[in-house]
Parts: C-alpha cells; structure tokens; sequence
C-alpha cells in the first residue's frame, strides 16, 4: 500500500506567518490528494481536493500544489483559529489512506 | 443541511460484536457513496469502508470478512456491522459522506458526523 508522509509533524508559528505543509506519497498518486483539518476535539473538515482545489466555504488563505509524490498545503497568513491538526490524504485507489498529521500551534 | 448521526458504539470485550447505525438527512444515502472512517485516540483517521450507490463494497485489509457495511434505503441509514471486534478496533467511527468531484476519483469525505466510540476491552 502507499504510504503517506507529511511534514513536520509538529509547528510553531506567529500570527501572520505564512505556513507550509508537506506530504510525500511513497508512489506517485497523479493529483488525488485532499487535505484536512481538525481542530481540537472536533470532526475533520474538508479543505482541498484534487491537490490544489479550494473546498467551498474554505477560506482562500488555505492553498494546496502538488502532483505525483509531493504535495504542499500553505497557510498564507496564520490566524488563530487555525490551531489545529492537518492530514493529507491520497484518495487514487483504495484502501484510501491518511498521513499522521501536523500539528500547527500559534507562537 | 446535510447532517449525519452516528449511534450504536460502546464497550464491548474482545470477540464481541456491535452495529453502528449512521442516519441520514439533507441528502439522500443510496444516491451517493458513503464511507465509515475511524480514528483511535490521538491517532490520524484511518478509512475503514464504502459503500456505492450501486451496492459494491470496499474495505481495509484490517477489517475484511470481520466488518460489514450496508444501508436502509428506506430509513436513509448506513449500517456498520462489526464482528470478531479486536483491542486494535478501539475508536470513535464516524460516517461520511463522499464527495464526487468532475476531475474524477472517490475517497474524498466531505461531510462527517459527529462520530460513536467504540472501546474494545476487557
């Protein structure tokens, strides 16, 4: 199976800042990569798909790219409520796997 | 609105069996494909299984001829049963619905329930 990996597992940042994220697919999944976020004690919410496609109601300061292994989703300017973990996703075949998450705090 | 209500988790001993029940409103289950992804405590979520609007069913290695998704067209329910339940099946388990996309592919989840947890003790 295809293994996902993201990077770092863990941030630190100002508000303001621009943050980004990594996910690297073991083998090349073409652009069938969504990202999620889940902010404490809450469900996943659905951000990107497709590897750079905004989800409707997601604010445009979330952006994804990628295609192939190596995918990127940045924060343009942080703000505080996007304190929360991210997770990556290839969705190209079943079984539909995750990454183990990043953790973004505010500095 | 869409809205999904998972019911059904618990405790239960290992071997033991329970079915979640995932109802359905704002949108209509057996028209879409619909998923059951789980998370164990501070872990990443992990899909679990799927269901097609045209009945064909998928699972994870981990749960295959142990777990079984279904649905109730008539109540717009999805069913998880799971079997044979084991220490590493403790989670909660949401329902979501999948989201079908014009650039093609399934396995994205755009709308989540709130999730049921399912602990799996002795």
């Amino acid at each position: 199976d295809i293994q996902m990996t993201q990077s770092p597992s863990s941030l630190s940042a100002s508000v303001g800042d621009r943050v980004t994220i990594t996910c690297r697919a073991s083998q090349g999944i073409s652009s069938f990569l969504a990202w999620y976020q889940q902010k404490p004690g809450k469900v996943p919410k659905l951000l990107i798909y497709t590897a750079s496609t905004l989800q409707s109601g997601v604010p445009s300061r979330f952006s994804g790219s990628g295609s192939g292994t190596d995918f990127t989703l940045t924060i343009s300017s942080l703000q505080p409520e996007d304190v929360a973990t991210y997770y990556c996703q290839k969705y190209d075949r079943a079984p539909w796997t995750f990454g183990q998450g990043t953790k973004v705090e505010i500095k | 609105e869409v809205q999904l209500v998972e019911t059904g988790g618990g405790l239960i001993q290992p071997g033991g069996s329970l079915r979640l029940s995932c109802a359905a409103s704002g949108f209509t289950v057996s028209s879409n494909y619909m998923n059951w992804v789980r998370q164990a405590p501070g872990k990443g979520p992990e899909w679990v299984s799927v269901i097609y609007s045209g009945g064909e069913t998928y699972y994870v290695d981990s749960v295959k001829g142990r777990f079984t998704i279904s649905r109730d067209n008539s109540k717009n329910t999805l069913y998880l049963q799971m079997n044979s339940l084991r220490v590493e099946d403790t989670a909660v388990y949401y329902c979501a619905k999948g989201l079908v996309v014009v650039a093609g592919g399934s396995g994205i989840f755009d709308y989540w329930g709130q999730g049921t947890l399912v602990t799996v003790s002795s």
